[in-house]
């Protein structure tokens, strides 16, 4: 049974680019959770998807948008990076009416 | 962003003693998670709890939700090496869907 998987695992962007970070839910779950960890932070929430639809939004700017797809995988966009967006990405999946939130591994982003 | 408090906010211990960590918060909870990280990783699901006053186990950790629903504690027995990492508490309000993390707890184990 695959859990939680996140892509790419490291990237490098630079200052002003998009970037696009992907999750694949545990399988039987129909929810994701996106959070932005910060060094020696806890995660924090950036949204959660479900049926295909931002169901809830974090404290974020509009540059962070995001897609749920058919098959419940999502996406994680952030445009006009900043050197403050570096951080661990995490995904977290679940199933609508149960509370557990399973992480994938993360992504590291570097803005340079 | 909003952050609950855990605390300690990092200890050493020798290998065979008992932990027990804490996590508060100014505002009610319907659900804790405890998590466990390591470096490089996700955080990986521990315990859940749901019910002001429930103690639950797994394995050699307990976990308890604070009968005020404001805090949750977690203990962990006869500590071993492999028990080092972070360990961070989520809490969950009625009628969100978002967790709130801790601070982090970071567990060192002396051999």
């Amino acid at each position: 049974d695959a859990g939680v998987t996140q892509s790419p695992t490291h990237l490098i962007k630079t200052r002003g680019q998009q970037v696009t970070l992907r999750c694949s839910p545990k399988s039987g779950h129909d929810t994701v959770s996106w959070y932005q960890q910060a060094l020696g932070q806890g995660p924090q929430f950036i949204f959660q998807y479900y049926e295909e639809e931002e169901r809830q939004r974090g404290n974020f700017p509009d540059r962070f948008s995001g897609h749920q797809f058919p098959n419940y995988s999502s996406e994680l966009n952030v445009n006009a990076l900043l050197l403050g967006d570096s951080a661990l990405y995490l995904c977290a999946s679940s199933l609508t009416g149960n509370a557990e939130a399973f992480f994938g591994q993360g992504t590291r982003l570097t803005v340079v | 962003g909003q952050q609950l408090n855990q605390s300690p906010q990092s200890m050493f211990i020798q290998e065979g003693e008992d932990v027990s960590m804490n996590c508060t918060s100014s505002s009610i909870f319907n659900t804790w998670l405890w998590y466990k990280q390591e470096p490089g990783e996700g955080p990986v699901l521990l315990i859940a709890l749901y019910k002001a006053g429930e103690l639950t186990s797994n394995g050699r950790l307990t976990a308890q939700f604070g009968i005020t629903r404001k805090d949750s504690f977690l203990n962990i027995s006869a500590s071993i090496p492999s028990d080092v990492g972070i360990y961070f508490c989520a809490g969950r309000a009625s009628g969100t869907y978002k967790y709130i993390f801790g601070t982090g707890t970071r567990l060192k184990v002396l051999a």
